[in-house]
């Protein structure tokens, strides 16, 4: 079974910390992965999205890698803010059309 | 990109009745894909919507439960039907475009 798996699942830190959310998946055999913010009650925003050929992808202050070989990736972000908190997801397209989705961390950063 | 509008935005409901979510795309897409985020969970995918054809939903959903309808390429909807309070979660209709996915803003559906 194709499974994604999001640590932590809560993170608080203070302003200005530097932070890393790590995504893990089952299988190697991966078409894309993708980084979502999701703000409460409300929809995802898509914030970078890596294909399977790719390392990594950067964005303002958010980098995020990609080891297919190890099935994981990382979320980056440099210098957080308050404006930072939101509970993040990583997704992966497992060949097919359908996303599956990691259980997400839900970040807090503290003024 | 993709522009996704959805609505409502939010609903409070009485259990029996049923909820027609709306799905609009500022482009033609060919499929669109339907979501529940239930309190506190991950996004589950209810079905896959063609234009044209039968939605194919998955494990754990069924078409008398969720109905789905695809007009035509830019636009779809789900129904909620005899909704109870356990179908209180976040509904999300979302789009593929050059691989990457982009989410509506989400329906709060309520049922008291």
């Amino acid at each position: 079974k194709q499974e994604v798996t999001q640590i932590p699942a809560a993170l608080s830190v203070p302003e200005g910390e530097n932070l890393v959310l790590n995504c893990s998946f089952t299988d190697s055999a991966i078409y894309n992965l993708q980084w979502f913010r999701q703000d409460p009650g409300k929809g995802l925003t898509s914030l970078l999205l890596i294909q399977s050929s790719q390392r990594e992808q950067t964005s303002g202050r958010l980098n995020a890698s990609l080891d297919k070989s190890s099935g994981r990736s990382t979320l980056y972000i440099a210098a957080s803010q308050p404006g930072d908190s939101a509970t993040y997801l990583c997704a992966v397209k497992f060949g097919s059309n359908m996303l599956t989705f990691g259980g997400g961390t839900r970040l807090m950063v503290k003024p | 990109s993709a522009v996704i509008s959805q609505k409502p935005s939010r609903d409070i409901c009485q259990r029996g009745t049923s909820l027609t979510i709306q799905c609009q795309v500022d482009s033609q897409v060919t499929m669109m894909f339907w979501y529940r985020q239930q309190p506190g969970q991950s996004l589950t995918l209810i079905a896959t919507a063609n234009q044209g054809s039968e939605a194919t939903y998955e494990s754990g959903f069924v078409i008398d439960k969720f109905p789905i309808s695809r007009p035509n390429l830019t636009f779809s909807t789900l129904t909620v039907s005899n909704m109870s309070p356990e179908d209180s979660s976040i509904y999300l209709c979302s789009v593929d475009k050059n691989t990457e996915a982009f989410f509506g803003q989400g329906t709060r559906l309520t049922v008291v």
